[in-house]
Parts: structure tokens; sequence; C-alpha cells
């Protein structure tokens, strides 16, 4: 398997603009997870989804902040409008109970997102 | 709610050297505890996890963790560090409803 796939691995982009990061979970996997990682705060857990249907958002920081999952192979962290704040990496993350009894999560290589 | 504290920020040890990184953590039940290390630039690699039976876990790379109820700790171990192992270390608490919550990460400097 490819693992969890991320896209665009670094984006670039000036205030007031929507970002869109796209997730790929490893296929099979019914748990999918939105991070965010800054220097201030370390890892956050934005939100999950359990077989496409938000479970948890509470640590989405704001209304400016969406996420969905319109099938079992993709997600999308959207933002809008984005600010400097939101600058950080974004780590998408994916587990199955059905993977060895385990609730290992296991991570994508991120999004580095820049708002200048 | 579960929570989970690193205490030590940064820590700088020689190549060769032992290594301990503490975690404790707080969870109401039975907690599922876990490892992951980040190489800069890398997304989160776990090490070793606890989930029940043998307190003592092994994992890749020459970890190992002891989870010790008692304390509510699940202390990460290395014999000898290797300069390949400077990287940032996360602890993790998780329960039966998959969410996880993570530490504020340790940071690990190999001196030669």
């Amino acid at each position: 398997d490819a693992g969890v796939i991320q896209s665009p691995r670094h984006e670039v982009t000036e205030m007031g603009q929507e970002v869109t990061l796209r997730c790929k979970p490893i296929s099979g996997h019914d748990y999918l997870f939105w991070y965010r990682q800054t220097m201030m705060r370390g890892l956050e857990l934005l939100i999950y989804f359990n077989n496409n249907v938000p479970i948890d958002d509470s640590g989405m920081p704001e209304d400016r902040f969406s996420a969905k999952m319109p099938n079992a192979s993709f997600s999308t962290l959207k933002i809008q409008p984005s600010e400097p704040r939101d600058s950080a990496v974004y780590f998408c993350a994916s587990s199955s109970i059905r993977d060895r009894g385990s609730y290992e999560q296991y991570f994508g290589p991120g999004t580095r997102l820049t708002v200048t | 709610a579960q929570s989970v504290t690193q205490p030590g920020i940064h820590i700088t040890v020689s190549e060769g050297a032992s290594l301990e990184l503490r975690c404790n953590y707080s969870y109401g039940a039975t907690p599922y505890l876990f490892w992951y290390v980040q190489s800069p630039g890398q997304g989160l690699q776990l090490l070793l996890k606890y989930f029940s039976g043998d307190t003592l876990v092994q994992g890749i790379k020459g970890f190992e963790a002891e989870f010790k109820r008692s304390q509510s700790s699940f202390n990460l171990r290395k014999p000898s560090v290797h300069w390949s192992d400077a990287a940032e270390y996360f602890c993790a608490v998780g329960g039966q409803n998959n969410d996880m919550r993570f530490g504020a990460g340790t940071r690990l400097t190999v001196k030669p």
C-alpha cells in the first residue's frame, strides 16, 4: 500500500485566499483524522471521521475551517478565507480497528501551509 | 478528558548513551498508549504501542517502553542512542473510541 497520501506537500497563498488540502487514506481504513502542527501549539486534532461521517469536530478552530469526506478514499480540509495564523503543517492520518485490532494511526507526510 | 504530559521539551544525549523519555498520561479508563517519532520534514511513525498484557513493550529501532499504571507513566527507553535517533518524539493516549491525544513532544539531539 502507498500509505496515506496528502497533496499538495507545500502550499503558499496570500491572506484571504481559499486553501484546500487533500488526503487519501489507506485503502480499507475506516477512520480518518486531520491534525495541525505548529511550534506554539504542538499537534492538535482538528476533526475525525468514521465511515465518512464526522464524529468530533471540536478541534476545528473556527468557521473558516471545514472538512468533508465524500467517500472512503478522499477527504478535504478547506480554509476560507485563510489568515497568516493558519500557517502550519497539516497532517492526515487513517486507522482501522480491523487492522490487527489496533488503533494505530498511520500518518501522511503532511502539507506545509504558508499564508502571507 | 484524556491528556498527555511530556516533561522534557528538548533533550541532548551523547551518541552511545542511554535514553529515557518521560510520558505521563491522564485517562479515565484503560488507556491505549503509543510512542511516535517524527524526523524533520516527515510525518509521524509509530515506534511502539501498548494495549494490554506485558507492560514492557518492544518497538522498532531498538526502543522499548514500560507501562506503569500506578504512576500513570509510559516512558520510552533505548540502551544506546545512535545519531540517527535525533528526531522529535511524541507520546499519545487513546481509547476505544479511537480518538487520540498527543503530548507536546520531546526533541532529541544526539551529540557525536
